[in-house]
């Protein structure tokens, strides 16, 4: 089973400053035949659904403000939020679906400092 | 555009069964044409992929961390997924979501795009 790492755990972010999100997966996600990796990132407030972000590591969903962005390929993925916003606190996961079980990152709380 | 409607709150006791709905609806909605996953949210713990079923079909796969403790079913005629659990635990106490795996117009898949509201189960 392909296993998901994010780092860090969380981290406080000044107003209008980054966040960067890392999200390392134990085997490659990359699909050939398609040549796209099949990772996905998500964000998750309180009290709310889940909402889909990024996905194919680097495509923005749509409606998703372009503050948002990802980036990597293979087994080593990164979100960043620029001129972070008090809305853009919430937990981010990143989530592999190349290989059953699809497995969600442990999480990354993003909070204002 | 594809809506999920999920069943409501279930409080239930230890040793105990139940059974969580997952309604597709809205205009050309084509819910038996996609992936429907099941994904879990425990009290201060992240999102857990349970499996995913193909409702067209009945495709089912699951996480071997829910392998044999929940069951994933669909009706296609009634556009609905379905999730139980069985010999229910504390530690299964939790919010219950499931959601569309999308895919692009060549059939990629790309992510769970569209979720449920979240069905809360207390176990107690």
């Amino acid at each position: 089973d392909i296993v998901m790492t994010q780092s860090p755990d969380s981290l406080a972010v000044s107003l209008g400053e980054k966040a960067t999100i890392h999200c390392e997966s134990s085997q490659s996600v990359f699909k050939r035949s398609e040549n796209k990796n099949y990772l996905a990132w998500y964000q998750k407030k309180p009290g709310q659904t889940p909402r889909l972000l990024i996905y194919w590591a680097t495509t923005r969903e749509s409606g998703v403000p372009d503050r948002f962005s990802g980036s990597g390929s293979g087994t080593d993925f990164s979100l960043t939020i620029t001129n972070l916003r008090a809305e853009d606190v919430a937990v981010y996961y990143c989530q592999q679906h190349h290989s059953l079980p699809w497995a969600f990152g442990q999480g990354t709380r993003v909070e204002i400092k | 555009e594809l809506h999920l409607e999920q069943s409501g709150t279930e409080v239930k006791k230890p040793g105990e069964s139940l059974k969580i709905s997952c309604q597709g609806s809205g205009p050309r909605h084509n819910f038996n044409s996609y992936y429907i996953a099941w994904v879990r949210q425990v009290p201060e713990a992240g999102l857990e992929w349970m499996g995913i079923i193909y409702p067209g079909d009945s495709d089912t796969r699951y996480s071997p961390s829910f392998q044999g403790h929940v069951l994933i079913s669909a009706d296609r005629f009634a556009y609905t997924a379905y999730l139980q659990l069985n010999n229910l635990q504390a530690s299964d106490t939790g919010i219950y979501y499931c959601a569309r795996m999308g895919k692009s117009p060549t059939n990629v898949n790309y992510g769970l795009d569209v979720w449920g509201q979240g069905t809360t189960v207390i176990v107690s």
